[in-house]
């Protein structure tokens, strides 16, 4: 099936730095990624969709000055978490479709697992 | 606003014995798809379901979506060890165009 590389899995960064996460698409085109968020034993919960070529839907909630998305290619988009504080250290999962948005499956990536000190 | 839920939250069985978990959806759902996320994992699908009624077999694990469209069930048969982890099932949004995931349920096979 289709892959989507997540990297890096695990980043531990100080209180106030800023992180990057990428979400890369490796046999397919995606003009759209999905990033979530995933507390400790709960679900997953949609931060943001990731538009190739344009600006990022945030759901209700969520800070876009904080989680900055990019997409500026069809096979990468990027999550950076902006003066990162504790409260913000989760997992976070980027997905993709390789076709119709709500009729096929959808890949994970592996997750990153950030830590905030 | 839209909410797909799942029962139970957590479920412990002992190996062999089978396990159901049951998901249901506020609004009807064109399609829906189950997700396996194993500890430490990430998501992996496991299945669509798309017509009323319609029932898939995957080896022990059976899919069975309402005749309304509004629910669904994943049933293992004698669960393994390997079935560890948390099934959600995700049915999509009125608006956008992602999916809204259950809670999901965590599963826990005892050898």
């Amino acid at each position: 099936g289709a892959v989507v590389s997540q990297h890096p899995s695990r980043v531990i960064c100080k209180s106030g730095t800023s992180v990057k996460i990428e979400c890369r698409s490796l046999d397919f085109q995606a003009t759209t990624m999905f990033w979530y968020r995933q507390f400790p034993k709960q679900s997953l919960m949609l931060m943001a969709t990731s538009n190739e070529g344009s600006k990022a839907t945030y759901e209700q909630g969520v800070e876009k000055d904080k989680f900055l998305i990019n997409h500026a290619s069809l096979t990468l988009s990027t999550l950076t978490v902006t003066s990162a504080h504790p409260e913000d250290s989760s997992f976070y999962i980027c997905s993709a479709r390789t076709g119709s948005l709500l009729d096929t499956e959808a890949f994970f990536g592996q997750g990153t697992r950030l830590t905030v000190v | 606003g839209q909410q797909v839920m799942q029962i139970p939250q957590y479920q412990h069985v002992q190996e062999g014995e089978d396990f159901t978990t049951y998901c249901n959806s506020s609004t009807t759902l064109s399609n829906i798809q189950w997700y396996k996320q194993r500890p430490g994992g990430h998501p992996v699908f496991l299945i669509q379901l798309v017509k009323s009624g319609e029932v898939k077999k995957q080896k022990r694990l059976t899919f069975q979506f309402g005749e309304a469209k509004k629910n669904s069930s994943l049933h293992i048969t004698a669960t393994q060890t390997t079935d560890v982890g948390t099934y959600f099932c995700a049915g999509p949004q009125n608006y956008g165009q992602n999916f809204v995931f259950g809670p999901g349920t965590r599963l826990s096979v005892l050898p």
